[in-house]
């Protein structure tokens, strides 16, 4: 089956830096990639997804790339806030199973004022 | 309301109780599923139904016990739980089971068994 590593499991950066989360995953069939957002005592929330013909997508300050041959993708935050702080989930799955994702272990991001 | 609701929030429990778990989606979804969330672990998905059929069970113990009564409707029976079971429950669905695109999940139940 699927095997998704998720890096860094914490991350602390400082108001208006970039942060950066990595995913590498095992099972070259998989085409859909998205992450979740999960802050504090709330339930986790998509935020972007790409799929496999697509290498970037950006959404404001968010943007997610994707390295097919490799088998890693992406998740970066730019000019980052508070509000950014949150458990953040990479995810993968197969074209007939979307809710079916095999979820990376979450990244514990803190931005600092 | 709109969006997926679970109830109760919070829930304590003997191993010898039987408690449900109870979660409602308003989005006209057809698929719905069950993860367990614990510290420190990824989401692990243990059940799916589609069209209020069970299409997957993730070798879960037969103490979980799904029930699917309806597409809006999704239930988790526990009885006999193990302390090692104590976890958030998410419940979530998404259009369909076979297609691509976001899962919508509840707050999630926690679970903490004694």
């Amino acid at each position: 089956g699927e095997n998704v590593e998720q890096h860094p499991s914490t991350l602390s950066v400082q108001e208006g830096d970039s942060a950066v989360i990595k995913c590498t995953y095992s099972d070259s069939a998989s085409n859909y990639f998205p992450w979740y957002k999960q802050e504090l005592g709330k339930r986790p929330q998509l935020i972007i997804d790409i799929r496999s013909n697509v290498g970037e997508k950006k959404d404001q300050r968010i943007a997610v790339t994707l390295n097919k041959t490799a088998k890693h993708f992406s998740l970066h935050i730019t000019e980052t806030q508070p509000e950014d702080s949150a458990v953040y989930f990479c995810a993968a799955s197969k074209d007939t199973n979307a809710g079916k994702s095999t979820f990376g272990d979450g990244t514990t991001l803190t931005v600092k004022p | 309301e709109t969006g997926v609701t679970q109830t109760p929030r919070h829930l304590v429990m003997g191993m010898t109780n039987k408690k449900s778990l109870k979660c409602e989606q308003h989005l006209g979804h057809n698929a719905m599923y069950w993860y367990k969330q614990s510290a420190k672990k990824p989401l692990e998905l243990m059940f799916v139904y589609s069209l209020e059929e069970r299409v997957e069970n993730n070798s879960v113990p037969s103490r979980f016990s799904p029930e699917c009564p309806n597409s809006s409707h999704l239930f988790l029976h526990l009885h006999t739980l193990q302390p090692e079971d104590s976890a958030l429950y998410l419940c979530a669905s998404s259009q369909d089971e076979g297609t691509t695109g976001e899962l919508f999940f509840g707050e999630g139940s926690r679970l903490t068994v004694l």
